[in-house]
């Protein structure tokens, strides 16, 4: 979906670098996931965000962090990057489920680092 | 912590057999959703169950949710080669502490053999 962008969409760096992924979507939905893939191990999530401001760990929360100044926008960082944090990184986004149901999540592109 | 089973890992088919992935949980869910993943691409939406013993179809897609809320399938009847992909089941995270996101499920590749 175009409404949900991620840039860049290829990184390579090397073990040690800083590392800034960007998300933004136009769908104006307040709930912002990072989320990344590794072969043979679907989606683990990393942090996700219910607004402006609020973050929140997810299962694999170590050695990233984030940040969502806007609501359109949601950015994910390594600070140090590590060979094993190579994976295709995917953001989404959802909004509040009606009647107790739980929405669906509208994935980006996907980012793929590779850390040397 | 929440753990989705999904079997079979890989799947390979002639195209126009029938294709059906599981997903198992050893906690009742509260939903569960599918999501279809294209090579090279992103997971894209394909349905949520909520209702024990729920049907849906889409098409040549049928999902099922077990009676006990601890199991669903996704059945593809007279596959095509469009259907190539991985098929993905998630469940929404444990509500009780507030959390949110999704498990996934580790996915089923499914392979069409001309």
């Amino acid at each position: 979906d175009a409404d949900v962008t991620q840039t860049p969409r290829n990184r390579i760096t090397k073990t040690g670098k800083r590392i800034m992924l960007e998300c933004s979507q136009t769908k104006g939905h307040d709930r912002m996931y990072w989320y990344r893939q590794d072969p043979g191990l679907g989606l683990r999530l990393i942090y996700y965000s219910f607004d402006v401001k609020d973050i929140n760990k997810g299962e694999i929360s170590d050695g990233y962090s984030v940040s969502r100044q806007a609501q359109a926008k949601f950015s994910l960082s390594l600070e140090s990057a590590i060979p094993n944090q190579t994976a295709l990184y995917f953001c989404a986004t959802s909004d509040l489920g009606g009647s107790g149901n739980y929405n669906e999540q509208f994935f980006g592109p996907g980012t793929r680092l590779t850390v040397l | 912590g929440q753990q989705v089973m999904q079997i079979p890992q890989y799947q390979h088919v002639q195209e126009g057999e029938d294709f059906t992935t599981y997903c198992n949980s050893s906690t009742t869910l509260s939903n569960i959703q599918w999501y279809k993943q294209r090579p090279g691409g992103h997971p894209v939406f394909l349905i949520q169950l909520v209702k024990s013993g729920e049907v849906k179809k889409q098409k040549r897609l049928t999902f099922q949710f077990g009676e006990a809320k601890k199991n669903s399938s996704l059945h593809i009847t007279a596959t095509q080669t469009t259907d190539v992909g991985t098929y993905f089941c998630a469940e929404k995270r444990d509500s009780g502490g507030g959390a949110d996101g999704l498990t996934f499920g580790k996915g089923t590749h499914l392979i069409i053999q001309p």
